[in-house]
Order: C-alpha cells, then structure tokens, then sequence
C-alpha cells in the first residue's frame, strides 16, 4: 500500500468556523508534510513531522495547527482563515532512510468564504 | 539558501517531439532530486529519482533524467512525447529524509495532437 489518504476532498469553510484536514499512511513512513499550493505555482511546505515531533515550521501563521496524534496521523487544524488561504492542502510522507521519495496524497481543495 | 530552478514554463509540443526540461539545483551537499508530474486535476505522482550512483536515471512512462554534478543540473527528457503527457512537471530537491523537499516554480507541458 502506497497511498497516502486525505479527508476531505474539498472543504468550503468560513471565516469564523474551525475545520480540520486529515491525513493518513500506512507505510510506516515516519516523517509527514503539509504543503500548500495555490492554482499554477510549486507547492510549498508548512510543516515537517519527524517521528511525530514537529521539525519544521515554515514560518505559516497560527491559525493552522499542525497535530500528529501517532505515526499513521496527521492533522491540520484550521480557525479563522482568510480568503487567501484558500488553495490545494497537500499532505506527504516519506521513508526513515534518507534515499527515499515522498508520497502525496490528492490533497483537500479548500475554499474560505 | 537551498532552491531548485527551473527555466521553462511553458513548453508546447508537437507529438512525437523530444522533450528536455531543465532543473537546477542550489550546493547543498548530497541531494536527493526527484522529478514529479501533476496532471491535470491529479495529485503529485514520481516520475523518477536519483540519490546516488548512475547519474542518468530512467523513470516510469519513457521518462529519464541525467543527474551532472559539476553543473548542479538534473534535466528531464523523453525521446517522443505524447498527448498524454500534457501536465505539470516539478523538479524537487531534498538533502535528507525529514528534510525539506524543495519544489522548483515547475513547467507546463502543453502536447498539441
């Protein structure tokens, strides 16, 4: 098994709601991503999880809230977003060996209204 | 800073043409590259990856890529394209597992049947 499964496919949220975006691997990778990639641009990395601790933070604002409740798990948490976040949310994991290719999932379409 | 490069942003073809796509990459080290195709409304897919060894690497669909060290270049070819390879192509980057995976701005490939 080589997916890597996202929930929801597409989200319309506004503003004011709290919504959260999940991922999931069986692969026992232990390091997960979160992207963002808006319409004809790269994607681009929030958050990196390493054996479920967070290492990387790209500097992405509070209101997204990454949380890794165990290896196969990752969540974003998302509260008072603005419109310009809306974009393609990409999760990724990858292998512990450092010769190794990420694996997306098909990302959850989100819109703020 | 670490960054991916890539020249190209929009290559229109006619079927059967050769393809190349460039890709730079800034020194960083050891790299892991990877060449990933996003077709249209699809999620990120691997084409193919080099860590090490033959630097020219062959991937899935007729794809390979020639990984040259002294020009930081890990360029993208295919002897005769397709229509169906009408998509998005990244270039990416990575200096170990849990690291960041750096995408180069990426190129439309556009095949006219």
């Amino acid at each position: 098994d080589t997916e890597v499964t996202q929930t929801p496919k597409h989200l319309v949220m506004g503003m004011t709601n709290k919504k959260s975006l999940k991922c999931e691997q069986h692969m026992g990778h232990r390091a997960m991503y979160w992207y963002k990639q808006k319409a004809k641009k790269p994607p681009e990395l929030m958050f990196v999880y390493s054996y479920e601790k967070l290492s990387i933070n790209e500097s992405v604002p509070s209101r997204f809230s990454p949380e890794c409740p165990n290896s196969s798990l990752l969540n974003l948490h998302l509260h008072a977003l603005q419109p310009e976040d809306s974009a393609l949310y990409l999760c990724a994991s990858q292998g512990r060996t450092v010769h190794t290719e990420a694996f997306f999932g098909q990302g959850t379409r989100l819109t703020v209204v | 800073a670490q960054s991916v490069s890539q020249h190209n942003h929009h290559v229109i073809l006619s079927e059967a043409a050769s393809l190349e796509l460039g890709c730079n990459y800034s020194y960083g080290g050891t790299v892991n590259l990877f060449w990933y195709v996003q077709y249209p409304g699809q999620h990120l897919q691997l084409l193919l990856k080099y860590f090490s060894g033959d630097p020219l690497v062959k991937g899935i669909k007729g794809f390979e890529a020639e990984f040259i060290k002294s020009k930081f270049s890990f360029n993208l070819r295919k002897p005769s394209v397709q229509w169906s390879d009408t998509a998005e192509y990244f270039c990416a980057v990575s200096y170990s597992s849990a690291s960041k995976i750096i995408f180069g701005s990426g190129t439309r490939l556009s095949i006219r049947p």
